[in-house]
């Protein structure tokens, strides 16, 4: 068993949908991170989290210390939102060193 | 905020040569840098853990004397990979952090091709 779990795997909605990517782990960590993976490879960061919940623009990003499971939401999906979308996690005293889930690949119809 | 320099974007090269990755921090400092490989339609997978002034630390079956790694500055970290030849074709991407609780800034990647 990965520890790191993304589900689901792949994600076909159409544009407006509420758009949910959920990732469980069964490690202690120090912090969990979102990250958003464009077909031509490029990664950018898009949340860190350590607890509770963040927002920026249509992005939302929840996590729940105690159940290990975090959650990446977007509202009134776009079709540029369409990418990849992995969780990582860095396990604790592990000198920023970072677990993989599998992502979930993401397209949005118009 | 944090921007990580990476290039090439695109290389291809004849098998048997060697192929140099550099990754540059351009607005902080980087004790540790990232080498990521990523084969098609797979996760990213570590390959070493690049220490400023110190040797790189390398996962599990990651070959060292194939894939050079140098952190020479603060700022800079060069993935070389050795003798290449087309298994080794795939995504390489670097990463690298200010320090601990300020996040993750990614290079953009370089597409290698081997021939």
């Amino acid at each position: 068993k990965n520890e790191v779990e993304q589900s689901p795997q792949n994600l076909t909605a159409q544009e407006g949908e509420f758009i949910t990517i959920n990732c469980s782990y069964s490690v202690g960590i120090s912090a969990l991170h979102w990250l958003q993976q464009h077909p031509g490879g490029g990664i950018v960061s898009l949340f860190m989290l350590s607890s509770g919940k963040k927002k920026h623009g249509r992005l939302i990003a929840t996590i729940n210390i105690q159940e290990k499971h975090s959650s990446l939401h977007i509202t009134a999906s776009h079709p540029r939102d369409s990418a990849v979308y992995i969780c990582a996690v860095e396990h604790m005293d592990s000198n920023y060193q970072l677990i993989w889930g599998a992502g979930t690949k993401l397209i949005i119809k118009p | 905020g944090a921007v990580v320099s990476q290039h090439p974007s695109r290389v291809i090269c004849k098998s048997g040569t060697s192929v140099k990755i550099e990754c540059r921090s351009l607005d902080f400092q980087a004790t540790t840098m990232f080498w990521y490989r990523q084969f098609p339609k797979q996760s990213l997978m570590l390959m070493a853990t690049s220490n400023e002034g110190s040797k790189a630390t390398y996962e599990q079956g990651v070959e060292k004397d194939k894939f050079l790694i140098n952190h020479a500055s603060l700022t800079l970290s060069t993935l070389t990979v050795t003798s290449a030849h087309p298994e080794d074709s795939s995504f390489y991407i670097c990463s690298a952090s200010p320090g601990a609780n300020y996040g993750y800034t990614f290079g953009s990647g370089t597409r290698l091709t081997v021939v």
